[in-house]
């Protein structure tokens, strides 16, 4: 089945420990990003990347690192998590016709 | 990059045709129209996609008039499981250079009995 998958899907931790939540898609995609959600913002990109070794910053990339060293892996790290990524965050891959598919989030809760 | 606007939210009732209208006034010329559906705490599913005149499909149809600075979703005869937030994205079709989808705060849309 063609899907993004995302882990964890929850996590709880504290500041300043550092996380990565990882994301996986198999279906060839060459762009993937990184949204958070926040209630009342909708959905805000991080970072973004448009193929192997190529990223770039979305809208609020402070405070996250993303990598792509594979097609179809693009994990999103916290260096030094605060409490104001605590967020719903959403992976996304896309062919070339631009249509967007996403995982099921990781809800993150930053202590 | 193109702007979007849509309703904050809408109300329907079961059976009731839907349409919800976006507003993307600086949309490019190699911009496509993309819909997208969410339900609570999963992520946004792809609905519908077009660049001009009208597409359909099995679950909704999309409306652009020919200047294309806005579009309409409709939602032919809603159900209770179309309780969801739509989102509208203007967007290249073909990602390269700075992509940057923005999606907006979307419209949330409720289904009465």
């Amino acid at each position: 089945e063609a899907q993004v998958t995302q882990n964890p899907r929850y996590l709880i931790t504290v500041t300043g420990k550092k996380l990565t939540v990882t994301c996986s898609q198999n279906m060839n995609h060459e762009y993937m990003s990184w949204y958070r959600q926040d209630p009342g913002l909708g959905l805000r990109q991080i970072y973004y990347s448009m193929n192997v070794e190529v990223t770039d910053k979305g809208d609020v990339p402070e405070g996250y690192k993303v990598s792509r060293k594979e097609k179809r892996n693009f994990p999103l790290i916290l260096e030094s998590p605060s409490p104001n990524q605590t967020s719903l965050y959403f992976c996304a891959s896309s062919e070339r016709t631009g249509v967007l598919t996403f995982g099921a989030g990781s809800r993150l809760t930053v202590l | 990059l193109a702007k979007t606007t849509q309703p904050i939210s809408m109300d329907s009732y079961e059976g009731q045709e839907v349409n919800i209208t976006c507003s993307h006034n600086n949309i490019a010329t190699n911009d496509y129209i993309t819909w997208y559906q969410q339900f609570p705490s999963q992520g946004p599913r792809f609905i519908i996609q077009g660049y001009k005149t009208k597409v359909t499909n099995e679950v909704a149809s999309l409306f652009i008039p020919a200047d294309r600075k806005s579009s309409t979703l409709s939602l032919p005869r809603v159900s209770l499981s179309d309780t969801a937030v739509y989102y509208c994205l203007v967007a290249p079709k073909k990602p390269g250079g700075s992509y940057i989808p923005t999606f907006g705060r979307g419209t949330s849309l409720i289904v009465h009995p």
